[in-house]
């Protein structure tokens, strides 16, 4: 069964940084695109951020662009997000996701179980 | 912009209930891009249907997937207590590894 773990959330003061990871097990990591989704308290669920399985393409939505960097290390299985100018409304749970397809543009089929994430002064 | 869906649903053990999902502002949901999930409390979302109507192994076919128009649709059959949980669409916005989900439908079991 496909595993994810994510894993490096905690409490960040607003304008600091935090660096989430992710490990992928039971499944050939570098065959599929990986995203991050999170869920704010009590809220819906909002996609972060997607990688392509080679790296060659990323995309953010808008309310993390240019203060979020997503990466991969094939060789470790691991899928990073690197979380700068945290703000208050970024406090959320967030996932690892895996997609179904090299590229994105397919759908998710494997989630983890979340990283909280909490920014607060 | 988030995809449209009810905020709540309910029926009752046995009943048939419907959610639907249309694009921002009542706008065209590219259907064979859209994915359902369930979402228990406390738990992480899990895929119960992908481009538009596939249902994954292991996932009940009381669970299906349609469309009506310009929306998509989960119809959940023979409702069980266990249903009771929150349900979200998604779909490819179209611009490389995009996304966009639905406001979410808390589905209640009387």
């Amino acid at each position: 069964e496909v595993q994810l773990v994510e894993s490096g959330g905690g409490l960040a003061q607003p304008g600091r940084s935090l660096r989430l990871s992710c490990a992928a097990s039971e499944f050939t990591f570098d065959d599929f695109a990986m995203h991050w989704v999170r869920q704010a308290p009590g809220k819906g669920l909002e996609w972060v951020s997607g990688i392509t399985w080679n790296s060659d393409f990323v995309g953010y939505a808008a309310s993390v662009k240019g203060r979020f960097t997503i990466s991969r290390d094939n060789a470790k299985n691991s899928l990073f997000l690197q979380m700068n100018s945290l703000r208050e409304e970024d406090t959320a749970l967030y996932y690892c996701v895996k997609d179904a397809g090299l590229y994105g543009g397919d759908y998710f089929d494997y989630w983890g179980q979340g990283t909280l994430v909490t920014v607060s002064s | 912009s988030a995809l449209t869906q009810p905020a709540s649903v309910s029926g009752s053990p046995g009943q048939s209930i419907t959610i639907s999902c249309t694009g921002a502002g009542g706008g065209v949901v590219n259907y064979n891009l859209v994915s359902w999930f369930q979402q228990h409390p406390g738990r992480a979302p899990r895929l119960l249907i992908y481009e538009g109507a596939k249902r994954p192994s292991g996932v009940s076919n009381r669970f299906s997937g349609s469309k009506s128009g310009n929306t998509a649709t989960l119809t959940i059959s023979g409702l069980q207590a266990e249903d009771e949980a929150g349900y979200y669409c998604c779909s490819f916005a179209g611009t490389s590894t995009s996304y966009v989900f639905g406001s979410g439908t808390k589905v209640t079991v009387l």
